[in-house]
């Protein structure tokens, strides 16, 4: 297995709803990345684990709420969004060890939209 | 303050021309870069990479070339086919944990 995999591909809620995105890759990646993707932009780091621990948070606003309940999982959780959090949020994995160019892997994404 | 810049937003190319997507760095302390390949809501896909150890890295039609001293690089496809047109995106990274940095991308159009 050598994919990042990524649910649900799509999303729409309401500014009011609790929703969570799902992230899952089983190639050992012990360091895992969220991203968010507006169009034309470059993907915007949001949030990194590092061996199940936070280690990086970019100034993210509190109603994103990242989660990594083992090394296999990400969850992104959200509530009270705005619709300028639409956009396309990306998972990414890559492994801790070894040659940093290998093994970094994004998933296909949640394409969200807040209404 | 861009640490990665893709200068040229679009670029078009016919069919078996070879495309040259280019790609410059201000920090000297990445090690390493990498090219991804994204249509529209998918996300990136991994093309081929270098290492700061080297200048060139071929992988079929896909070659990147790295000149350290200009913190310069390029990414040639030759033959350039019409599946090729999507968004492609430069990224540099140095070693450990850090996240890899992005440009901001070039959308190149290879016409039939």
């Amino acid at each position: 297995d050598t994919e990042v995999t990524q649910t649900p591909k799509h999303l729409v809620m309401g500014m009011t709803n609790k929703k969570s995105l799902k992230c899952e890759q089983h190639m050992g990646h012990r360091a895992m990345y969220w991203y968010k993707q507006k169009a034309k932009k470059p993907p915007e780091l949001m949030f990194v684990y590092s061996y199940e621990k936070l280690s990086i948070n970019e100034s993210v606003p509190s109603r994103f709420s990242p989660e990594c309940p083992n090394s296999s999982l990400l969850n992104l959780h959200l509530h009270a969004l705005q619709p300028e959090d639409s956009a396309l949020y990306l998972c990414a994995s890559r492994h801790q060890e070894g040659p940093p160019n290998y093994g970094y892997t994004f998933g296909s994404g949640t394409r969200l939209t807040v209404v | 303050d861009q640490q990665v810049k893709q200068n040229s937003p679009s670029l078009s190319v016919q069919e078996g021309r070879i495309s040259i997507l280019n790609c410059d760095y201000t920090n000297s302390m990445f090690d390493y870069f990498l090219w991804y390949k994204k249509y529209p809501a998918e996300g990136p896909t991994f093309l081929i990479s270098i290492s700061s150890i080297k200048d060139k890295n071929e992988d079929g039609r896909f070659t990147v070339f790295l000149n350290k001293s200009a913190k310069h690089l390029s990414l040639h496809i030759v033959p350039s086919q019409p599946g090729d047109s999507a968004v492609y995106f430069c990224a540099a990274g140095s070693s450990g944990n850090t996240p890899l940095v992005f440009g901001k991308g070039t959308r190149l159009s290879v016409i039939a």
